[in-house]
């Protein structure tokens, strides 16, 4: 799986969108990109993936460059309860031969301060 | 509560211990995962089932570890004579395989304390 590279911590005002970026540089034609995020104590939560195409869900929304290199997870709406580490996770389609793990950098902090 | 639970949440044991650990899983997700965090890091793999079959254990997993999900349901995992250095986070988490296994549903921990 390709390598992501995400900044160590970001602040957010409350009711501000949230804008969290990766750069994955080396991704492959067939990998898609994954956004997680872990509130203290908590286990990581699944947020969105794509593949190129932007996605939205109620979450959030996930914008890919066309070179896919890079993507940017928004938050339209921070509130503190968003207050967590965020993981972009680089990972090949499909449920076969070994792809079947998650594989978490350090990831980003979001603060979201009132 | 439909999500994937672990059962203790916390355990505080001594060097040299056994200790075993529960996950119930999503009950329709056939795929479950095991993995470690320690502090400042990111969740690590550890080894995953698909029904009853452990197919995958990464290097991490020591001959002191081992998992079993016994009928393809909850799974348990086990540390023999534990170390402080096993002091971490275990997470367990569960997916479909047939939606690729990207979207994996974590339950809430085990915390281990090695003292």
């Amino acid at each position: 799986d390709a390598k992501t590279t995400q900044p160590t911590s970001m602040d957010c005002a409350e009711g501000r969108a949230a804008n969290l970026p990766c750069n994955h540089s080396t991704i492959s034609g067939n990998e898609y990109v994954y956004w997680y995020r872990q509130i203290h104590s908590q286990g990581p939560q699944y947020i969105i993936h794509g593949l190129k195409n932007n996605e939205t869900n109620e979450m959030a929304s996930l914008i890919i460059t066309e070179d896919r290199k890079s993507s940017t997870l928004i938050l339209p709406h921070a509130t503190l309860r968003d207050t967590a580490v965020y993981y972009c996770i680089v990972r090949v389609a499909g449920s076969g031969g070994s792809n079947y793990k998650l594989t978490f950098g350090k990831g980003t902090l979001l603060t979201v301060n009132p | 509560d439909t999500g994937v639970s672990q059962d203790p949440r916390h355990k505080i044991t001594k060097r040299g211990q056994n200790v075993t650990f529960r996950c119930d899983p999503i009950s329709e997700h056939n795929r479950l995962y095991w993995y470690r965090q320690t502090l400042g890091q990111g969740p690590e793999f550890l080894t995953y089932f698909q029904n009853e079959a452990q197919l995958e254990k990464s290097r991490l997993l020591s001959d002191r570890f081992s998992a079993e999900r016994p009928k393809g349901s909850f799974s348990t995992l086990e540390i023999q004579r534990t170390e402080q250095g096993d002091s971490a986070m275990y997470l367990c988490a569960s997916s479909l395989a047939r939606f690729g296994g990207g979207e994996q549903y974590f339950g809430p921990g085990t915390r281990l304390t090695v003292t």
